[in-house]
Protein backbone atom coordinates (compact mmCIF):
# COMPACT_ATOMS: atom_id res chain seq x y z
CA UNK A 1 0.00 0.00 0.00
CA UNK A 2 1.61 2.97 -1.22
CA UNK A 3 1.18 5.98 1.60
CA UNK A 4 2.00 9.60 1.71
CA UNK A 5 1.59 10.90 5.90
CA UNK A 6 1.45 13.94 7.14
CA UNK A 7 0.58 15.36 10.42
CA UNK A 8 -3.05 16.86 10.16
CA UNK A 9 -2.53 19.87 12.28
CA UNK A 10 -3.70 22.25 12.81
CA UNK A 11 0.17 24.08 12.52
CA UNK A 12 -0.46 27.76 13.91
CA UNK A 13 2.56 30.32 13.41
CA UNK A 14 2.36 33.96 13.81
CA UNK A 15 2.72 36.19 11.27
CA UNK A 16 5.85 36.94 9.69
CA UNK A 17 7.50 33.45 10.91
CA UNK A 18 8.38 30.24 9.78
CA UNK A 19 5.73 27.71 8.42
CA UNK A 20 7.46 24.17 8.68
CA UNK A 21 5.34 20.96 6.90
CA UNK A 22 6.41 18.08 6.70
CA UNK A 23 5.34 14.72 4.90
CA UNK A 24 6.55 11.29 4.66
CA UNK A 25 6.37 8.69 1.61
CA UNK A 26 6.40 4.92 1.92
CA UNK A 27 7.15 3.93 -2.09
CA UNK A 28 10.74 4.02 -2.81
CA UNK A 29 9.55 4.26 -6.40
CA UNK A 30 8.36 7.84 -6.14
CA UNK A 31 10.08 9.96 -7.94
CA UNK A 32 8.08 13.20 -8.78
CA UNK A 33 7.24 15.43 -5.06
CA UNK A 34 4.10 18.06 -5.33
CA UNK A 35 2.62 20.42 -3.07
CA UNK A 36 -0.63 22.12 -2.89
CA UNK A 37 -2.29 24.17 -1.49
CA UNK A 38 -6.24 23.95 -1.43
CA UNK A 39 -8.53 26.59 0.43
CA UNK A 40 -11.72 25.24 2.35
CA UNK A 41 -14.37 23.99 -0.24
CA UNK A 42 -11.92 24.91 -3.60
CA UNK A 43 -9.60 22.75 -5.61
CA UNK A 44 -5.60 22.00 -4.41
CA UNK A 45 -3.32 24.53 -6.66
CA UNK A 46 0.14 23.76 -7.32
CA UNK A 47 2.50 25.16 -4.82
CA UNK A 48 5.88 23.75 -5.84
CA UNK A 49 7.09 19.84 -6.88
CA UNK A 50 10.47 18.34 -6.49
CA UNK A 51 12.18 15.91 -8.21
CA UNK A 52 15.47 16.05 -6.94
CA UNK A 53 16.85 15.68 -3.72
CA UNK A 54 18.19 18.72 -1.85
CA UNK A 55 16.19 22.03 -1.64
CA UNK A 56 14.38 23.85 -4.05
CA UNK A 57 13.51 27.60 -3.46
CA UNK A 58 10.29 29.30 -5.51
CA UNK A 59 9.83 33.23 -3.40
CA UNK A 60 8.77 32.80 -0.05
CA UNK A 61 8.19 28.76 -0.34
CA UNK A 62 11.46 26.51 0.32
CA UNK A 63 10.94 22.79 -1.06
CA UNK A 64 13.04 20.09 0.80
CA UNK A 65 13.36 15.99 -0.44
CA UNK A 66 15.14 13.87 1.35
CA UNK A 67 14.96 10.17 -0.69
CA UNK A 68 17.19 8.38 1.53
CA UNK A 69 14.87 9.09 4.54
CA UNK A 70 11.86 9.43 2.15
CA UNK A 71 11.11 12.91 3.67
CA UNK A 72 9.85 15.74 1.80
CA UNK A 73 9.34 19.15 3.72
CA UNK A 74 8.17 22.57 2.67
CA UNK A 75 9.15 26.08 4.05
CA UNK A 76 6.88 29.08 3.95
CA UNK A 77 9.04 32.14 5.40
CA UNK A 78 7.37 35.40 6.07
CA UNK A 79 4.10 33.55 6.51
CA UNK A 80 0.52 35.41 6.00
CA UNK A 81 -2.50 34.92 7.40
CA UNK A 82 -3.31 34.30 3.61
CA UNK A 83 -1.56 31.27 3.84
CA UNK A 84 -3.95 29.90 6.29
CA UNK A 85 -4.89 27.23 4.33
CA UNK A 86 -4.54 23.27 4.27
CA UNK A 87 -1.08 22.23 2.27
CA UNK A 88 -0.97 18.69 0.47
CA UNK A 89 1.79 16.77 -0.47
CA UNK A 90 1.49 14.20 -2.94
CA UNK A 91 4.11 11.39 -4.30
CA UNK A 92 3.88 9.62 -7.81
CA UNK A 93 6.24 7.56 -10.15
CA UNK A 94 6.96 10.10 -12.87
CA UNK A 95 5.49 13.59 -13.51
CA UNK A 96 1.84 13.91 -12.36
CA UNK A 97 0.66 10.33 -13.23
CA UNK A 98 -1.30 8.53 -10.68
CA UNK A 99 -0.03 10.89 -8.13
CA UNK A 100 -0.67 9.16 -4.48
CA UNK A 101 -2.17 12.55 -1.64
CA UNK A 102 -1.51 13.32 1.80
CA UNK A 103 -3.91 13.86 4.11
CA UNK A 104 -3.12 17.28 4.31
CA UNK A 105 -1.69 19.88 7.40
CA UNK A 106 -3.90 22.61 8.11
CA UNK A 107 -1.96 25.50 8.39
CA UNK A 108 -3.45 28.71 10.82
CA UNK A 109 -1.22 32.16 10.53
CA UNK A 110 -2.20 34.78 13.58
CA UNK A 111 -2.17 38.18 13.09
CA UNK B 1 -2.65 28.92 -16.12
CA UNK B 2 -4.63 26.69 -18.22
CA UNK B 3 -8.05 25.96 -16.91
CA UNK B 4 -10.19 22.83 -16.10
CA UNK B 5 -13.80 23.48 -15.45
CA UNK B 6 -16.28 21.28 -13.60
CA UNK B 7 -20.04 21.16 -13.44
CA UNK B 8 -22.61 21.29 -11.93
CA UNK B 9 -20.50 22.98 -8.96
CA UNK B 10 -22.56 21.87 -6.48
CA UNK B 11 -25.72 19.23 -6.55
CA UNK B 12 -28.28 17.70 -4.61
CA UNK B 13 -30.13 14.49 -5.55
CA UNK B 14 -32.72 12.13 -4.30
CA UNK B 15 -31.23 8.38 -3.23
CA UNK B 16 -31.42 5.98 -5.89
CA UNK B 17 -30.96 8.28 -8.59
CA UNK B 18 -28.13 9.31 -11.26
CA UNK B 19 -26.08 12.19 -11.25
CA UNK B 20 -23.58 13.40 -14.16
CA UNK B 21 -20.58 15.38 -13.49
CA UNK B 22 -18.40 17.02 -16.35
CA UNK B 23 -15.14 17.80 -16.07
CA UNK B 24 -13.75 20.09 -19.37
CA UNK B 25 -10.13 21.37 -20.38
CA UNK B 26 -11.20 24.95 -21.42
CA UNK B 27 -7.72 25.88 -23.39
CA UNK B 28 -6.14 22.50 -24.05
CA UNK B 29 -6.60 19.09 -25.17
CA UNK B 30 -6.18 16.59 -22.65
CA UNK B 31 -5.68 12.76 -23.17
CA UNK B 32 -5.78 12.02 -19.08
CA UNK B 33 -8.21 12.94 -16.95
CA UNK B 34 -8.12 11.89 -13.23
CA UNK B 35 -10.96 12.17 -10.92
CA UNK B 36 -11.07 12.35 -7.57
CA UNK B 37 -13.24 12.05 -4.66
CA UNK B 38 -12.34 13.92 -0.80
CA UNK B 39 -14.51 13.57 2.14
CA UNK B 40 -14.33 16.12 5.16
CA UNK B 41 -10.88 17.13 6.29
CA UNK B 42 -9.52 14.10 4.19
CA UNK B 43 -7.33 14.10 1.26
CA UNK B 44 -8.47 13.70 -2.41
CA UNK B 45 -8.44 9.83 -3.16
CA UNK B 46 -7.54 8.66 -6.47
CA UNK B 47 -10.67 7.26 -7.81
CA UNK B 48 -9.73 6.48 -11.71
CA UNK B 49 -7.73 7.37 -14.92
CA UNK B 50 -10.01 8.82 -17.64
CA UNK B 51 -8.29 8.44 -21.28
CA UNK B 52 -9.77 9.68 -24.37
CA UNK B 53 -11.00 6.87 -26.87
CA UNK B 54 -10.39 4.12 -24.03
CA UNK B 55 -12.09 2.51 -20.50
CA UNK B 56 -11.17 4.00 -17.61
CA UNK B 57 -8.38 2.45 -15.22
CA UNK B 58 -10.38 2.70 -12.15
CA UNK B 59 -8.14 2.37 -8.66
CA UNK B 60 -8.47 -0.65 -6.53
CA UNK B 61 -11.81 -0.39 -4.32
CA UNK B 62 -13.64 1.83 -6.88
CA UNK B 63 -16.92 0.33 -8.42
CA UNK B 64 -16.92 0.37 -11.88
CA UNK B 65 -20.47 0.13 -12.00
CA UNK B 66 -21.24 2.57 -9.88
CA UNK B 67 -19.34 5.16 -10.91
CA UNK B 68 -19.54 5.42 -14.84
CA UNK B 69 -16.40 7.57 -16.46
CA UNK B 70 -16.29 8.50 -19.84
CA UNK B 71 -13.66 10.11 -22.28
CA UNK B 72 -15.20 10.72 -25.03
CA UNK B 73 -13.39 13.68 -26.35
CA UNK B 74 -10.04 15.80 -26.04
CA UNK B 75 -11.88 17.87 -23.80
CA UNK B 76 -14.49 16.26 -21.78
CA UNK B 77 -14.47 13.30 -19.76
CA UNK B 78 -17.44 12.73 -17.67
CA UNK B 79 -18.37 10.91 -14.34
CA UNK B 80 -21.80 9.22 -13.26
CA UNK B 81 -22.47 8.40 -9.94
CA UNK B 82 -25.06 5.62 -10.57
CA UNK B 83 -28.52 4.91 -8.22
CA UNK B 84 -26.97 7.74 -5.58
CA UNK B 85 -26.92 6.81 -2.06
CA UNK B 86 -26.11 8.77 1.01
CA UNK B 87 -23.26 7.53 1.40
CA UNK B 88 -21.77 8.77 -2.22
CA UNK B 89 -21.82 12.32 -1.11
CA UNK B 90 -18.63 13.83 -1.55
CA UNK B 91 -16.65 16.33 -2.98
CA UNK B 92 -15.35 15.41 -6.63
CA UNK B 93 -12.11 16.37 -8.05
CA UNK B 94 -11.13 16.17 -11.67
CA UNK B 95 -7.58 16.85 -12.62
CA UNK B 96 -6.17 16.46 -16.48
CA UNK B 97 -2.98 16.93 -17.70
CA UNK B 98 -1.63 19.55 -20.00
CA UNK B 99 1.48 17.88 -22.27
CA UNK B 100 2.76 14.26 -21.71
CA UNK B 101 2.09 12.71 -18.29
CA UNK B 102 5.80 12.46 -17.12
CA UNK B 103 6.55 15.91 -17.77
CA UNK B 104 2.69 18.05 -18.40
CA UNK B 105 1.21 20.44 -15.74
CA UNK B 106 -1.87 18.82 -13.53
CA UNK B 107 -5.03 21.05 -13.46
CA UNK B 108 -7.59 20.85 -11.09
CA UNK B 109 -11.29 21.74 -11.83
CA UNK B 110 -13.25 23.41 -8.97
CA UNK B 111 -14.64 20.77 -8.05
CA UNK B 112 -18.62 19.22 -7.66
CA UNK B 113 -19.90 18.94 -4.25
CA UNK B 114 -23.06 15.98 -4.39
CA UNK B 115 -25.01 15.28 -1.35
CA UNK B 116 -27.87 12.70 -1.56
CA UNK B 117 -30.38 12.85 0.60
Amino acid sequence: QKEVEQNSGPLSVPEGAIASLNCTYSDRGSQSFFWYRQYSGKSPELIMFIYSNGDKEDGRFTAQLNKASQYVSLLIRDSQPSDSATYLCAGGAGGYNKLIFGAGTRLAVHP
Amino acid sequence: GAVVSQHPSWVICKSGTSVKIECRSLDFQATTMFWYRQFPKQSLMLMATSNEGSKATYEQGVEKDKFLINHASLTLSTLTVTSAHPEDSSFYICSAIQGAPATGELFFGEGSRLTVL
